[in-house]
């Protein structure tokens, strides 16, 4: 089926451990971002980006980096994790059309992430 | 900056009740807004949007009119089913400096009895 495709599910990390978070496309969209939720806060935009050689901060950027060297896929690394990255992580993805994002996004199922 | 809030929750109600989430936000210019819907265990689901005032996003019962003047987009479903027990999120995108940015409330749970 299309749609946005995450891995792990679930995931348990020591702290100082680096790890890399999947996500895949296959709706040839333009636009891909990380999301992080968390219990009250809603969810917190990481990084995104706008096409394939293209990324930029979000607000809740530190202790991540990103890359994006195709269309389909936008890994998220944890480059030294802290229990303070324990969180749910979503991947989205949307078309960028002319006036916006009227389209809405398509997100992942997420990635439950337990730094220990 | 942009911001939306959403009422508190948990929201419980018993089936065929009337539901209202209230949603209010600020941004600047004209921002789409959408409420998306959480199951448990699972990710974020589309549920309705609206583009530009007065629109009404409708989708499985769940109405909402992005209402300019207020800063609002209230989400109403008329009689609610077992099913329907979920978080709910209201969300919006603006353009500028905040371009593609999702901007979310932070949730409110609904839990609904038989």
């Amino acid at each position: 089926n299309a749609g946005v495709t995450q891995t792990p599910k679930f995931q348990v990390l020591k702290t100082g451990q680096s790890m890399t978070l999947q996500c895949a496309q296959d709706m040839n969209h333009e636009y891909m971002s990380w999301y992080r939720q968390d219990p009250g806060m809603g969810l917190r935009l990481i990084h995104y980006s706008v096409g394939a050689g293209i990324t930029d901060q979000g607000e809740v950027p530190n202790g991540y980096n990103v890359s994006r060297s195709t269309t389909e896929d936008f890994p998220l690394r944890l480059l030294s994790a802290a229990p303070s990255q324990t969180s749910v992580y979503f991947c989205a993805s949307s078309y960028i059309r002319t006036g916006g994002f009227g389209y809405g996004y398509t997100f992942g199922s997420g990635t439950r992430l337990t730094v220990v | 900056g942009d911001s939306v809030t959403q009422m508190e929750g948990p929201v419980t109600l018993s089936e065929e009740a009337f539901l209202t989430i209230n949603c209010t936000y600020t941004a600047t210019g004209y921002p789409s807004l959408f409420w998306y819907v959480q199951y448990p265990g699972e990710g974020l689901q589309l549920l309705l949007k609206a583009t530009k005032a007065d629109d009404k996003g409708s989708n499985k019962g769940f109405e909402a009119t992005y209402r300019k003047e207020t800063t609002s987009f209230h989400l109403e479903k008329g009689s609610v089913q077992v099913s329907d027990s979920a978080v709910y999120f209201c969300a919006l995108t603006a353009g500028g400096t905040s371009y593609g940015k999702l901007t979310f409330g932070q949730g409110t749970i609904l839990t609904v009895h038989p």
